[in-house]
């Protein structure tokens, strides 16, 4: 499984666009690569999901450049409930029976 | 649906005693997970099943630990005996093994083992 790295926190105002970034070096061809998002005392929330380019659900954007060593997690316009834990994990083809292996994570902070 | 039912949602025990954690994944769902988080060692898998049959149990600290899935609605995660160190939040998820890497998580067990 390939590892990544991603900041441990950032901090951000309300109605900004948050940027998250991932770097995953090792990802090998057929690894996808999944956003969770976890609130305190609450079970880690699936947020998106790609394997290149860009992905756009109703909650965020997932960009992926061609090398796809790296991916960028974008929250609009973020407000005080968006803050929380932000998990990149970097797995094996599309298959939901595959483990997941979380890292630290990015908690994010969202002020008024 | 109701999501991934976890049953107790927090447990104080002594030492020694013996833990049942319960598990009742989304209907339909045939793969179940158990992973327990920590504040040092973050989310870690511990086992997981696949239409009731456990796949990979490389994850389960000791021999403390087993986990049974009887059928396809319920799983339980037993601690014999418990020690302090087992004290972290255990959560169960569930999925469909057809669908993206989308796991569904319960709301996590508080274990405090004194």
């Amino acid at each position: 499984l390939a590892k990544t790295t991603q900041p441990i926190s950032m901090d951000s105002y309300e109605g900004q666009e948050v940027n998250i970034t991932c770097s995953h070096n090792n990802i090998a061809t057929n690894d996808y690569i999944t956003w969770y998002q976890q609130f305190p005392s609450q079970g880690p929330r699936f947020i998106i999901q790609g394997y290149k380019t860009k992905v756009t659900n109703e909650v965020a954007s997932l960009f992926i450049p061609a090398d796809r060593k790296s991916s960028t997690l974008s929250l609009p316009r973020v407000s005080l409930s968006d803050t929380a834990v932000y998990y990149c994990l970097v797995g094996e083809g599309n298959q939901a029976g595959t483990a997941l292996i979380f890292g630290k994570g990015t908690t994010l902070s969202v002020s008024s | 649906d109701a999501g991934v039912i976890q049953s107790p949602r927090h447990e104080v025990t002594e030492m020694g005693q013996e833990v049942t954690l319960r598990c009742k994944p989304i209907s339909g769902h045939d793969y179940l997970f158990w992973y327990r988080q920590t504040m040092m060692r973050g989310l870690e898998l511990l086992i997981y099943f696949n239409n009731n049959v456990p796949i990979d149990d490389s994850g389960m600290p000791e021999d403390r630990f087993s986990a049974k899935m009887p059928n396809a609605s319920f799983s339980t995660l037993k601690i014999q005996p418990s020690e302090p160190r087992d004290s972290a939040v255990y959560f169960c998820a569930s999925t469909i093994g057809s669908q993206e890497r989308a796991q569904y998580f319960g709301p996590g067990t508080r274990l405090l083992v004194l």
